[in-house]
Parts: C-alpha cells; structure tokens; sequence
C-alpha cells in the first residue's frame, strides 16, 4: 500500500474558481511534506514544503495546510488559472533515512 | 529555474544493450537522485549520491548502477536494458541547507526499451 494517496486522481475545474486537492499519509514519523507541481513534459516544480510543526504554508494562490495528528494535508488553489493545469504531488519525508515518499499526483485541468 | 540538464532527453533502444543517462548541474549541490515516474505509481527512489564517489541505492535499484566522479554529473547506467525498464527518468539535486530544502529536478529523459 501507497503510504502517500492523494485524491482526486483527477479534477476538472473552471477557469476562476478554486478547488482544494487532498493528501493522505501513513509515513511516521516524518521530517516534513511537500507539494509539487509537475506541468506535462517538465519535472516536479517545489510549491510549499512544511514541517511537522507547521501546519500552513502559502505560496502565492497555493495554500497548504498541514494536519499531524489526522496525517492529512490539503493543498487549495485560488482563482485558478489555465496555467495551474498540472499535476499536482504531495511527497512525504521521513525522519530517517533518504528516502521521499511520493504521491501519484492529482491531474488538474482549468477549462476556460 | 535550477541549473540541472538530463541528456538526452528521449531514447529508443533495443533489449539488452547497455544505456547511460547524464545529469548535469551547475549548482554545486552535494546531493543527486535518479528517479524512474511510471503510471499508477509515484516517483520512485533508485540511486541517489551524497557526494562525489558517495552513492546508494533507493527502492527501485536492481538492474541500475550509478557513478559521480564529479559534483557537477551523476550518470545512471542501465547495464542491459529490459522492457520494465521503460520509463521516464528523473534526476534531482538538493543543496546542503538541510531536510528542508527543496528537490530541483530537470526535465527527464524518456526512454523506450523495444
């Protein structure tokens, strides 16, 4: 089993509106999470990264928010643009070792 | 945009032959990964380095071999390729500032295994 999900795996959304993409984890205990946005044919690009002790980030209309003790985080796109349509992946770090735990992404289509 | 470049960038070959992937970066970052991204699953670890001629295998390494001889490249080597080794690959570097510090990762290389 996946130790990060992410739901929807895919969302179709209109061009102004916002929506909010979520992230389940099992990885414990972890340094810090992470979203990326990963535009087709490019690499992942970082968006926020929290520590266990955060539980908010924001980058512009990107907002993260964090919740250890339910290892839920969510990711909310404001007035969203045709340019946010990507892939969106949440990644989990643990405490030890190097490894990163990825999501498989939700895929986000802004339709004009 | 991080200074990371993978070469190529899309590959054909046939079963068997040996393939090597470069990744190139002008950031002088002390840590690189080679990921592999296939449908239905996440971004999965399978050599990364923590300097030069310091490197270790991720979850995914069989059949993968890597070398840094340099800060600034990381090759991976696919010493016979097979069809499962079809895939997109990507490398990512991360400075030294500590856990909390973001992955650049370059663009991928496509390759096909026939």
């Amino acid at each position: 089993k996946n130790q990060v999900e992410q739901s929807p795996q895919s969302l179709i959304i209109l061009e102004g509106k916002n929506c909010t993409l979520q992230c389940n984890y099992t990885v414990s205990p972890f340094s810090n999470l992470r979203w990326y946005k990963q535009d087709t044919g490019r690499g992942p690009v970082s968006l926020t990264i929290m520590t266990f002790s955060e539980n908010t980030k924001s980058n512009g209309r990107y907002t993260a928010t964090l919740d250890a003790d339910t290892k839920q985080s969510s990711l909310h796109i404001t007035a969203s643009q045709l340019s946010d349509s990507a892939s969106y992946i949440c990644v989990v770090r643990p405490n030890t070792g190097n490894q990163f735990y990825f999501g498989t992404g939700t895929s986000l289509t802004v339709i004009p | 945009d991080a200074g990371i470049t993978q070469s190529p960038r899309h590959k054909v070959t046939e079963t068997g032959t040996p393939v090597t992937l470069r990744c190139h970066q002008t950031e002088n970052h002390r840590y690189m990964y080679w990921y592999r991204q296939d449908p239905g699953h996440g971004l999965r670890l399978i050599h990364y380095s923590y300097g030069v001629k310091d490197t270790d295998k991720g979850e995914v390494s069989d059949g993968y071999s890597v070398s840094r001889s340099k800060t600034e490249d990381f090759l991976l080597t696919l010493e016979s390729a097979t069809s499962s080794q079809t895939s997109v690959y990507f490398c990512a570097i991360r400075g030294d500032g500590g856990e909390n510090q973001p992955q650049h990762f370059g663009d991928g290389t496509r390759l096909s295994i026939l």
